[in-house]
């Protein structure tokens, strides 16, 4: 059985940087695509991007273009996302999800999520 | 950008009801949509897939429907552990786009 497992919470001060890990188990790392959603407190659920890990280079939603870095070590099977340049908005639960189908981001689902990381942006 | 609007935004029932979501796409997604259920401070959980699929593991009160750019999740026979907020995601194109969400409360 797949299982990711994500890095604890973070407190971060605003215009700092954080970096989230994803580790994944149970199966094939290298060709599944990881996206990393977001949910701040009272929004709804958010694709920020992702990352097919044999490929390399991620594909990100244009409202964080700049601000996110997401990368992956096969060598141990996790995924890294990078945000830099935070603010109070970004307060949120981060979490890494699975694509189902190999050497795809978007035409599949994603079936196998993270616990999720808690972020606070905070002075 | 593929916009995605679900209605109502959030609704009340009863142990035992039926309750529909709708969602429509602001283009065909040939089929490529998913819901999703969240609860607070959990990972959200996958219910149906390519529209209509049911997820392996979901209790089978959980339907979808639709095609094109107009889709449904149905609950029938509502329990008390589908309190939650339900989610629907396009994943027919990059950015991958979720709808606004429905808050299902049990009255």
């Amino acid at each position: 059985q797949i299982q990711l497992v994500q890095s604890g919470a973070e407190v971060k001060k605003p215009g700092s940087s954080v970096k989230v890990y994803c580790k994944a188990s149970g199966g094939a790392f290298r060709s599944y695509a990881i996206s990393w959603v977001r949910q701040a407190p009272g929004q709804g659920l958010e694709w920020m991007g992702g990352i097919i890990p044999v490929f390399g280079s991620a594909t990100y939603a244009q409202r964080f273009q700049g601000r996110v870095t997401i990368t992956t070590d096969a060598s141990t099977s996790t995924a890294y996302m990078d945000l830099s340049g935070l603010r109070s908005e970004d307060t949120a639960f981060y979490y890494c999800a699975r694509a189902k189908h190999g050497l795809l981001i978007d035409t599949t689902y994603y079936e196998f999520w993270g616990q999720g990381t808690l972020v606070t942006v905070s002075s | 950008d593929i916009q995605m609007t679900q209605s109502p935004s959030s609704l009340s029932a009863s142990v035992g009801d039926r309750v529909t979501i709708t969602c429509r796409a602001s283009q065909g997604l040939a089929g490529y949509l998913s819901w999703y259920q969240h609860k607070p401070g959990r990972a959200p959980k996958l219910l149906i897939y390519a529209a209509s699929s049911l997820h392996s593991g979901v209790p089978s009160r959980f339907s979808g429907s639709g095609s094109g750019t107009d889709f449904t999740l149905t609950i029938i026979n509502l329990q008390p552990e589908d309190s939650a907020t339900y989610y629907c995601q396009q994943t027919y194109s990059t950015p991958l786009t979720f709808g606004g969400g429905t808050k299902v409360e049990i009255k």
